[in-house]
């Protein structure tokens, strides 16, 4: 099993709708949790940190569950700017963050 | 405040050539790390670094890969001997804190190309 997996995607949707991605993890002990967005061709870009009690940025909500070992990404009224790969990031025991592959998200008109 | 600095954007070496990639960190930030993407692949972590100092080397290659960070000057990430398969994005990031708790800032990356 990877440490880090995400459904690879793509996910097509219309303008305006709410799209949900998850993102499992392996190690049980990891402490450390973020939603990075990478646009085609470019670096990855910290989107939000992931909070025990969830957190939510305007659109954005991200969750953690600690049970079932996932954190979840959820965008509400999507817009054709969101359009991007989005990657999740966990701390693994390593000293560096472990990323999964990343859903690429297609927002269409 | 200029963030995560890499050069040279794009970078095309003959098999066999060596390749070097350079690093300099957002202001204020003394970790240092590098990661590799593949086309169509996610961010694979290469090596952790603090100035002078190679603290995890778990995802480097054993062979023609190397990196360090000096007292001055950037970090560098040298490939000898390139070959196709080292043809992909690495990303430098930084942060200013030890350890995979804080999130990472990203370079805009250096694309390695082999002919």
């Amino acid at each position: 099993r990877k440490e880090v997996e995400q459904d690879p995607g793509p996910f097509n949707v219309p303008e305006g709708a709410t799209v949900a991605f998850n993102c499992t993890y392996s190690n049980s002990a990891s402490q450390s949790f973020f939603w990075y967005r990478q646009d085609c061709r470019k670096e990855p870009k910290l989107l939000m940190s992931v909070y025990s009690s969830g957190n939510e940025d305007g659109r954005f909500t991200a969750q953690l569950n600690r049970a079932s070992q996932y954190i979840s990404l959820l965008i509400r009224d999507s817009k054709l700017s969101d359009s991007a790969t989005y990657l999740c990031a966990v701390d693994t025991g390593r000293r560096a963050l472990t990323f999964g592959s990343g859903t690429r998200l297609q927002v269409q008109p | 405040n200029a963030g995560v600095m890499q050069n040279p954007r794009h970078l095309v070496r003959r098999r066999g050539q060596e390749a070097r990639l350079r690093c300099s960190p957002m202001k204020g930030h003394s970790h240092v790390y590098w990661y590799r993407q593949l086309p169509e692949e996610g961010l694979k972590f290469m090596v952790y670094l603090q100035k002078e100092n190679i603290i995890d080397e778990s995802g480097m290659p054993k062979e023609r890969f190397s990196a360090e960070f000096p007292k001055e000057g950037p970090s560098i990430l040298r490939i000898q001997q390139v070959v196709r398969g080292d043809s992909a994005a690495y990303f430098c990031a930084s942060s200013p804190v030890e350890g995979a708790n804080s999130p990472l800032h990203f370079g805009n990356g250096t694309r390695l190309t082999v002919t």
